[in-house]
């Protein structure tokens, strides 16, 4: 059953604390991204990774950091330096980095800070 | 830089009459584009695609768009709304290295 799993589906979070969101996949993708969506906007990219080892900023890293050890991981933290951290966070994947390629969505981590 | 619009961010529709959800794009490059629909706390799921072949491109549950390079617009449309068809819909376009742009999104509800 392949497919992209994010974990956990709801995260709280206390101010001051770094907290890191999963993603796996197992569709032998080479590119993964994270989006962050806030209610009545679109999805923004916060980092992408094309390759393993390899990650560049999006539009809005300031506050994230992510690594990419391994093809099938890409795990997104949440740094206490992040000043708006209430969102729902989304991961994808996609074959390669091609602008054909289609980005395959996870189910997504609720964050909440309290 | 790329930029995607969606006009009507909430569009009611009655059961069984036909959906039309507007998008329109500014791309540097040959664009592709993209719609997907989102259910509530759910990822998002691809409807169809447009990578540079056929204008007018069929996707899943009915829906189709078609690609106006004139009028740079990726316009979606149904023939006939059901209600599992209440959802959020996203216009997106894609760059060279496939870093996506979303517009605001379409909230769609459909009325009995």
């Amino acid at each position: 059953d392949g497919g992209i799993t994010q974990s956990p589906k709801y995260l709280f979070r206390k101010e001051g604390q770094n907290v890191t969101l999963s993603c796996e996949q197992n569709l032998n993708h080479d590119a993964m991204y994270w989006y962050r969506q806030d209610p009545g906007q679109g999805l923004r990219l916060i980092y992408y990774s094309q390759i393993v080892n390899d990650f560049q900023k999006g539009d809005i890293a300031e506050g994230y950091s992510v690594s990419r050890e391994k093809k099938e991981s890409f795990p997104l933290t949440v740094t206490s330096a992040q000043k708006n951290p209430t969102a729902f966070y989304l991961c994808a994947s996609s074959i390669a980095g091609a602008r054909t390629d289609t980005q395959y969505f996870g189910p997504g981590t609720r964050l909440t800070v309290l | 830089a790329q930029s995607v619009t969606q006009l009507d961010s909430h569009v009611s529709v009655s059961e069984g009459t036909p959906v039309l959800l507007r998008c329109n794009y500014s791309s540097s490059y040959s664009p592709s584009l993209f719609w997907y629909v989102q259910h509530p706390n759910k990822g998002l799921q691809l409807l169809l695609k447009y990578t540079s072949a056929a204008t007018l491109v069929k996707g899943i549950n009915g829906f189709e768009a078609e690609f106006k390079k004139s009028e740079t617009s990726f316009h979606l449309t149904k023939p006939s709304a059901h209600m599992s068809d209440a959802a959020e819909y996203f216009c997106v376009v894609s760059d060279p290295n496939n870093r996506l742009a979303f517009g605001k999104g379409n909230q769609v509800v459909v009325i009995p």
